[in-house]
């Protein structure tokens, strides 16, 4: 299944809502997940089944979708917020597939 | 805490190979499943190979497969990734990760270990 997500850079200013997309080449039902990744960082895991926030993720990151379209949403852009994003299918697999990211830039 | 610490990596010559470790701590890995994860310089991320919580199965990426192998240490609580016949597109960081238990999300990944392969 491949993962597709845009825009491929986003750049937005402290404070504004973000949304970022992700679509899969076929569904993938709500077995969807959402990572965030800084410079020099592991991922993090912000949200999974598709909307469900992973634990210590603050509820400004929202994300929703099933099938093959999927948005993940942050209300009001912080500034620990600027990173690249990656979404992930884990409902047909192997292989597990990424989305090539979306990098969050400050304008 | 929950944790997992990479090791391993280093530079080695094309068709050299490199055995990678994780060692978890703050939980059992065997009663996970547990993956590697890779990231090419600049570049995305790229699942790797996947081990079941009971051993099997064991599944590989088709730009891994036949070259390297994932493995389980219960009693160090320790998954490895013995990388054989490496070449320089398969240098990366390397991460391990455990899923959620309940959904094949990865949860914890450890802050990996940087493989280049270069004559």
């Amino acid at each position: 299944i491949v993962m597709t997500q845009f825009p491929a850079t986003l750049s937005v200013s402290p404070g504004e809502r973000v949304t970022l997309s992700c679509r899969a080449s076929q569904s993938v039902d709500s077995n969807l997940a959402w990572y965030q990744q800084k410079p020099g960082q592991a991922p993090r895991l912000l949200m999974y089944g598709a909307s469900t926030r992973a634990t210590g993720i603050p509820d400004r990151f929202s994300a929703s979708g099933s099938g093959t379209v999927f948005t993940l949403t942050i209300s009001s852009l912080q500034s620990e917020d600027f990173a690249v994003y990656y979404c992930q299918q884990y409902n047909i697999w192997p292989p597990l597939t990424f989305g090539g990211g979306t990098k969050v830039e400050i304008k | 805490e929950v944790e997992l610490v990479e090791s391993g990596g280093g530079l080695v010559q094309p068709g050299g190979s490199l055995r990678l470790s994780c060692a978890a701590s703050g939980f059992t890995l065997s009663t996970f499943e547990m993956y590697w994860v890779r990231q090419a310089p600049g570049k995305g991320l790229e699942w790797v190979s996947h081990i079941h919580y009971s051993g099997t199965p064991i599944y590989y990426a088709d730009s891994v497969k036949g070259r390297f192998t994932i493995s389980r240490d219960d009693a160090k609580n320790s998954l490895y990734l013995q990388m054989n016949s490496l070449r320089v597109e398969d240098t990366a960081v390397y991460y391990c990760a455990r899923d959620l238990g309940w959904h094949d999300a990865f949860a914890v990944w450890g802050q990996g270990t940087m493989v280049s392969v270069s004559s």
